[in-house]
């Protein structure tokens, strides 16, 4: 069985450009969760995909987008980078979305905006 | 919605000492909870589910209705304990709390 992978370990962009991540789901999980955990805090809920649809969204502004794909792995966009999206970015998968399943989570991407 | 509070950010305990990270939940309706945990260095992954009342690593957690808590007990800490701890509900859309930071002190 494979674990959630993530890619790539680290990056660094400035400010204004835009940004990709990948996250690859543990094998049999159809679910994928997107996270921001900032230094020192929890991880925030960014949105979560189920069979390559959105289905849920947190807080966070619409240059945040994602996907997910037909094998669902997922990728995480954003736009505009501002310096506060400088975080480690995490993505977990799940069984199935909505119900009450625990989360597999990655190494994270750290991402750096200068 | 599902909301969790760990009142305690950072839980200093003797090696040997017994062990018990807060959380409280608010929900209306059964919970279902977890508890992960991030060893320094090492990604975030789950210590415990509340519905299968397993113990791993020798922490325990009760689900208590009444009082609406999921606390994680353990009965004698170890220095390999010292880490985050995030109590969270199940679902995945949710956002973690702070956490607890429990450091084991030899």
């Amino acid at each position: 069985e494979t674990g959630v992978t993530q890619s790539p370990t680290h990056l660094i962009k400035t400010r204004g450009q835009q940004v990709t991540l990948r996250c690859s789901s543990q094998s049999g999980h159809n679910t994928v969760s997107w996270y921001q955990q900032a230094l020192g805090q929890g991880p925030q809920f960014i949105f979560q995909y189920y069979r390559e649809e959105e289905n849920g969204r947190g807080n966070f502004p619409p240059r945040f987008s994602g996907l997910q794909f037909p094998n669902y792995s997922s990728e995480l966009n954003v736009n505009a980078l501002e310096l506060d999206d400088s975080a480690l970015y995490l993505c977990a998968s799940s069984p199935l979305a909505g119900g009450s399943h625990e989360q597999y989570f990655g190494p994270g991407t750290r991402l750096t905006v200068t | 919605a599902q909301r969790v509070t760990q009142p305690e950010k950072l839980l200093s305990v003797f090696k040997g000492a017994p062990v018990e990270l807060k959380c409280n939940y608010s929900y209306s309706g059964s919970p279902e909870l977890f508890w992960y945990v991030q060893y320094s260095r090492q990604r975030l992954q789950l210590l415990l589910r509340h519905i299968s009342r397993e113990s791993i690593k020798g922490f325990t957690a009760d689900l208590n209705k009444g009082e609406t808590s999921f606390h994680l007990k353990k009965p004698f800490a170890q220095e390999e304990d010292s880490a985050m701890y995030y109590c969270a509900p199940g679902g995945g859309k949710v956002t973690f709390g702070t956490g607890t930071k429990l450091q084991v002190i030899p």
